[in-house]
């Protein structure tokens, strides 16, 4: 059964200290994972997906990387607006479903 | 553009009530999910359509109906529903199963 988790549960981060959260898997064939923020309230905003080991994606503040068990979403010099859930989600070779993670909660103070 | 459009953004509704959900999307996507997410947890599949054909039920109770009008839209008709079933009620879409989900902003339902 494909398994998800994600550390911290909860990071508090000031303004400008960089930091980096983790999504491990246990999965049947990696097919995807795919990172989200999420902001309270609201739907999950698609940022990266990755497709197989030693591959990276950037935008702005966020570096999301891939091995054969992880992934880690970095965050450079992070700002108050940064703060929200992020949550990761696999897709295994024989599942049309995503399994999510539990998230972690990001708060970057000022 | 990624946009899912979801109506309404907020809903109350009783026990006897029958309401709907809607869900648009204009990216040509083929699959289309309801998602259902308690606070701090993450999202709960509950349906898949795959080119307008329920492919996946989540086991989900017979007081949640979907539908899949054409390959753009996509509802939820809820009748009977418990104080438990309150929640943010999220509906996705991708280019085919299993690609990158796009999500639409929820709709925050409370019974009452």
């Amino acid at each position: 059964e494909d398994q998800v988790t994600q550390s911290p549960e909860a990071l508090r981060l000031q303004e400008g200290e960089s930091s980096s959260l983790n999504c491990s898997y246990t999965v049947s064939g990696l097919r995807g994972l795919f990172w989200y923020r999420q902001d309270p309230g609201k739907g999950p905003e698609f940022l990266f997906t990755l497709y197989s080991a030693g591959e990276e994606k950037e935008k702005e503040r966020l570096k999301a990387t891939l091995t054969k068990k992880e992934s880690f979403l970095h965050i450079t010099a992070p700002k108050p607006e940064d703060s929200a859930t992020y949550l990761c989600a696999v897709r295994d070779n024989y599942g049309q479903n995503f399994v999510f993670g539990p998230g972690t909660r990001l708060s970057v103070l000022p | 553009d990624t946009e899912v459009t979801q109506t309404p953004k907020h809903l109350v509704m009783g026990m006897t009530n029958k309401k709907s959900l809607k869900c648009e999307q204009h990216m040509g996507h083929r699959a289309m999910y309801w998602y259902k997410q308690k606070a701090k947890k993450p999202p709960e599949l509950m349906f898949v359509y795959s080119y307008e054909k329920l492919s996946i039920n989540e086991s989900v109770p017979s007081r949640f109906s979907p539908e899949c009008p054409n390959s753009s839209l996509l509802n939820l008709h809820l009748h009977a529903l418990q104080p438990e079933d309150s929640a943010l009620y999220l509906c996705a879409s991708s280019q085919g199963t299993g690609n990158t989900q796009y999500f639409g902003p929820g709709t925050r339902l409370t019974v009452l």
